[in-house]
């Protein structure tokens, strides 16, 4: 069973400039999430999707960071712009269901200069 | 705010020894918990889930919950270099909504000395 997958793994960009990460979860999984993990920290949720929709975002910072997950499966995490305060790795991860076993992606680590 | 505690450690164990890493959590409604352990550099992995009282055996593994404490624990016994690693423990909490979200504490970390 192929695991999550996040593109790109690495990006390097300028403050104020814009950036967006993708991710697919595993085949069947119907909730999707994204994570912000700072250095020496635990992954902090940003965003929980239950198929298409959103069910908790309390945690975006939605001056900037948008995120959508059309037809239920793939999913795109948008900043915009950057702050040098972003720099961090971004973590997809899914489950079968809400509350289940989460899985992770291998990240993209972030580094805003 | 909800919340999950850790010793953020290090706590160092000789090879063979038993390591012993500690949670608390602060909801008393919360029924899944998890054990995620994320080598330097890499992402989570899932390495033990509790949901009732008591002890649960996989391997060197062992997860142990006190919903009455607000406890769990993960026991790792013969513990190896490559358990070297810091180790998250991670909480469903419930939302108003009814969904729950994973709530991470910062981590332990492990070093285990050949």
């Amino acid at each position: 069973e192929a695991g999550v997958a996040q593109s790109p793994r690495y990006k390097i960009i300028e403050k104020r400039q814009s950036v967006a990460f993708w991710c697919n979860p595993i085949s069947g999984h119907a909730t999707l999430y994204w994570y912000q993990q700072i250095l020496g920290q635990g992954p902090k949720l940003l965003i929980q999707f239950q198929n298409n929709g959103v069910v908790d975002d309390s945690q975006l910072p939605k001056d900037r960071f948008s995120a959508e997950r059309l037809k239920g499966v793939d999913s795109t995490l948008k900043i915009q712009p950057a702050k040098l305060e972003d720099s961090a790795v971004y973590l997809c991860a899914s489950s079968l269901e809400a509350r289940y076993e989460q899985y992770f992606g291998p990240g993209t680590r972030l580094t805003v200069t | 705010q909800k919340e999950v505690e850790q010793n953020s450690g290090p706590l160092s164990v000789p090879e063979g020894a038993i390591a012993s890493l500690n949670c608390t959590y602060s909801d008393r409604v919360s029924q899944s918990f998890f054990w995620y352990r994320q080598y330097s550099g890499k992402s989570p992995e899932l390495i033990m889930s509790i949901y009732s009282n008591g002890d649960k055996e996989d391997g060197r593994f062992t997860a142990q919950l006190n919903k009455a404490s607000q406890y769990v624990s993960l026991l790792i016994r013969d513990s190896q270099p490559s358990d070297s690693a810091t180790y998250l423990c991670a909480v469903y909490i419930p939302l108003l909504s009814g969904y729950s979200t994973l709530t991470f504490g910062k981590g332990t970390m492990l070093l285990v000395s050949p």
